[in-house]
């Protein structure tokens, strides 16, 4: 919503391999990018999330990265695992106080 | 703590009905928001509030109302539910005064308007 483009909406990939997932924003009042991922049936949770005076961070198998100046930023998994397909929003926010999400990535991680 | 806690978990509704969806949170967080989920559109967000007494809209309010009486509580309110409103709500609170911290979601609520 809001001038959040996510893409690819599906992806299947084999265990091991590395996934990205990308998402373009226009508004420049946006200073926070989290990801959220939706088991099946279940709520969002947040996975990672990143501030716009921070290129890059990671935790584990998780990065994300940041472009401030292309306004574009992406999520990329490595090692994936069958435990990793699930529904990938990524989301943008400000100081304003609205958080847009992305129309998803359904992930699909083949053994 | 309980965290985010949404009721109903399901609802069918008749157009022209009314009803009010729960949203309470245990958490002392000043935010919290209501989104819908609907297939292929991700969550959008209905409207939002930053603390008691303060509500906004966000990119999909027509058709609710929210108030914010307390710290605790942020019901959603259908006035007249029509069938385009069939869909899955999610209530999300957060410590972030505005949209820039981590949301924590309810387990959804699951209305269909026939």
């Amino acid at each position: 919503g809001e001038n959040v483009e996510q893409h690819p909406s599906t992806l299947s990939v084999q265990e091991g391999d590395s996934a990205v997932i990308k998402c373009t924003y226009s508004d420049s009042a946006s200073n926070y990018f989290p990801w959220y991922k939706q088991e099946l049936g279940k709520r969002p949770q947040l996975i990672i999330d990143i501030r716009s005076n921070v290129g890059e961070k990671k935790d584990q198998r998780i990065a994300v990265t940041l472009n401030k100046t292309a306004k574009h930023f992406s999520l990329h998994i490595t090692e994936t695992q069958p435990e990793d397909s699930a529904v990938y929003f990524c989301a943008r926010g400000s100081t304003l106080g609205r958080l847009y999400f992305g129309r998803g990535t359904q992930l699909t991680v083949w053994p | 703590n309980a965290g985010v806690t949404q009721t109903p978990k399901f609802q069918v509704l008749k157009t022209g009905q009314s009803m009010t969806l729960q949203c309470a949170q245990d958490m002392n967080h000043e935010y919290m928001s209501w989104y819908r989920q609907d297939p292929g559109m991700g969550l959008r967000l209905i409207h939002y509030s930053v603390g008691a007494g303060i509500t906004d809209q966000g990119e999909v309010p027509n058709g609710y109302n929210v108030s914010r009486s307390t710290t605790e509580d942020f019901p959603l309110r259908l006035l007249s539910a029509a069938p385009s409103q069939t869909s899955v709500y999610f209530c999300a609170s957060s410590y972030s005064k505005g949209a820039t911290g981590e949301l924590f979601f309810g387990e959804g609520s699951r209305l269909t308007v026939l």
